[in-house]
């Protein structure tokens, strides 16, 4: 089975871009995470969906930070307009339910330069 | 608010050796997973072994098992036999059904000597 697919890999851009990160979660998971991992901050939850569904945005930074997820296979975190604050490795995971264990994408390396 | 704690930033160990990352929480729930995650140089996040808080068993997983002590919110990982290829960050989370978040800690950095 496909895991959790995520692109770009890794994403340099210059402030003040737009960047857009897509995620394809594993089939049949009904729930979806995107998190960003920095050194000072480890792994914070910045916003999860059920069915397609955000059910909670409140890790989101701020406004510059959006997520969709128009169907059940494809999810997208944008920033806009990006900040060097916001280098850092963004990963998406799925899972079959809230008691299931997570499965991680290889995650996305952002550099804002 | 729930709370991952892994007070040790690196450990080492001589390839074969036995290992043990610490890892203590806080949560006020009484029905919760904590999970044990590998992330190796490549980046990937990899499930490593899950512990239902409701079974008093630990749970295991080949060469690794762990030591949940539900009463001091302990949840330690032990690699025995450690191997080159157990070299990662090791990360201790914690998932509540009360907000449907899973809370990690900070990380371990783990070196396997050859």
């Amino acid at each position: 089975d496909a895991g959790v697919i995520q692109s770009p890999r890794h994403e340099v851009t210059e402030m003040g871009q737009e960047v857009t990160l897509r995620c394809k979660p594993i089939s049949g998971h009904d729930y979806l995470f995107w998190y960003r991992q920095t050194m000072m901050r480890g792994l914070e939850l910045l916003i999860y969906f059920n069915n397609n569904v955000p059910i909670d945005d409140s890790g989101m930074p701020e406004d510059r930070f959006s997520a969709k997820m128009p169907n059940a296979s494809f999810s997208t975190l944008k920033i806009q307009p990006s900040e060097p604050r916001d280098s850092a490795v963004y990963f998406c995971a799925s899972s079959p339910s809230v008691w299931e264990p997570q499965h991680f994408g290889d995650g996305t390396r952002l550099s804002i330069l | 608010a729930q709370t991952v704690t892994q007070s040790q930033p690196e450990m080492s160990v001589q390839e074969a050796e036995t290992v043990t990352l610490s890892c203590t929480y806080d949560t006020s729930e009484s029905d919760y997973y904590l999970f044990w995650y590998k992330q190796p140089p490549s980046r990937q996040m990899i499930l490593v072994i899950r512990q239902e808080a409701y079974k008093q068993q630990n749970a295991t997983e080949n060469r690794f098992s762990v030591n949940f002590q539900k009463a001091a919110k302990s949840f330690s990982l032990k690699i025995s036999d450690s191997q080159l290829g157990d070299a990662a960050m090791y990360f201790c989370a914690l998932y509540t059904g009360a907000n449907s978040k899973l809370t990690f800690g900070k990380g371990i950095t783990l070196s396997v000597r050859p």
